[in-house]
């Protein structure tokens, strides 16, 4: 049974503060680890997909990074803004994924 | 252009009704993918399609659940006999290949509440 675990449950951060939260996940027969974003009544949306060790991503003020051989991936808010409330997610896995229960993440005006 | 659509967005069933869930994948995108998510906990695998072969469905939590994509493109999970424990947020995915590191692009989800 694959463990995808993630941490904090859930954050509060001031407007413009920036902030990170961390996917652990097994450090054995890596394929890929998704991250999602998902808002409240929306579809989740894909961030970004890593495949290699010591891959970052960056998609504007997000930004992901890899390590496959401890097993974790840090996610990274550059001066969070309202509309960056969301729950994240990550997923671990090749075709079918195993994902952590997210990140609730809250911005305080 | 479209993306991943799923209706109804909720239903709510009497418990030992059955219920029909549809997804409608990204035109082209060869695989889809059913989740289960329960309230306070992450997405959970049901199963998957590569075209129209079901091959894993592992995931299904009972045979009263069933899936189909007869023609490749749209799919239907089935649940017979609802149970409270079948409520959940059932999301369906779709993926251009069924490739490890593809992107899975999600429906909104269909709310499903069992009373």
């Amino acid at each position: 049974i694959l463990n995808v675990e993630q941490s904090p449950q859930s954050l509060h951060v001031q407007e413009g503060d920036s902030t990170n939260f961390t996917c652990s996940f097994p450090s054995s027969n890596f394929y890929a680890l998704h991250w999602y974003r998902w808002e409240t009544a929306k579809s989740p949306e894909a961030l970004f997909v890593m495949t290699l060790n010591g891959d970052e991503k960056k998609k504007g003020r997000i930004s992901a990074t890899l390590n496959t051989k401890e097993g974790y991936s840090y996610l990274y808010i550059k001066g969070s803004q309202p509309e960056d409330s969301a729950t994240y997610l990550c997923a671990f896995g090749n075709e079918k994924l195993t994902f952590g229960t997210g990140t609730r993440l809250t911005i305080i005006p | 252009g479209a993306g991943v659509s799923q209706s109804p967005r909720y239903k709510v069933a009497k418990r030992g009704q059955d219920v029909a869930l549809r997804c409608d994948p990204i035109s082209g995108h060869v695989s889809l993918f059913w989740y289960q998510q329960a309230l306070g906990q992450g997405p959970e695998f049901l199963t998957y399609f590569q075209n129209e072969a079901q091959l894993d469905k592992s995931g299904l939590p009972s045979d009263r659940f069933f899936a189909e994509r007869p023609e490749g493109s749209v799919s239907t999970l089935k649940i017979q006999r609802t149970q409270q424990e079948d409520s959940a947020v059932y999301l369906c995915a779709s993926s251009l290949v069924l490739l490890a590191g593809y992107e899975q692009y999600f429906g909104p989800g269909t709310r499903l509440t069992v009373t």
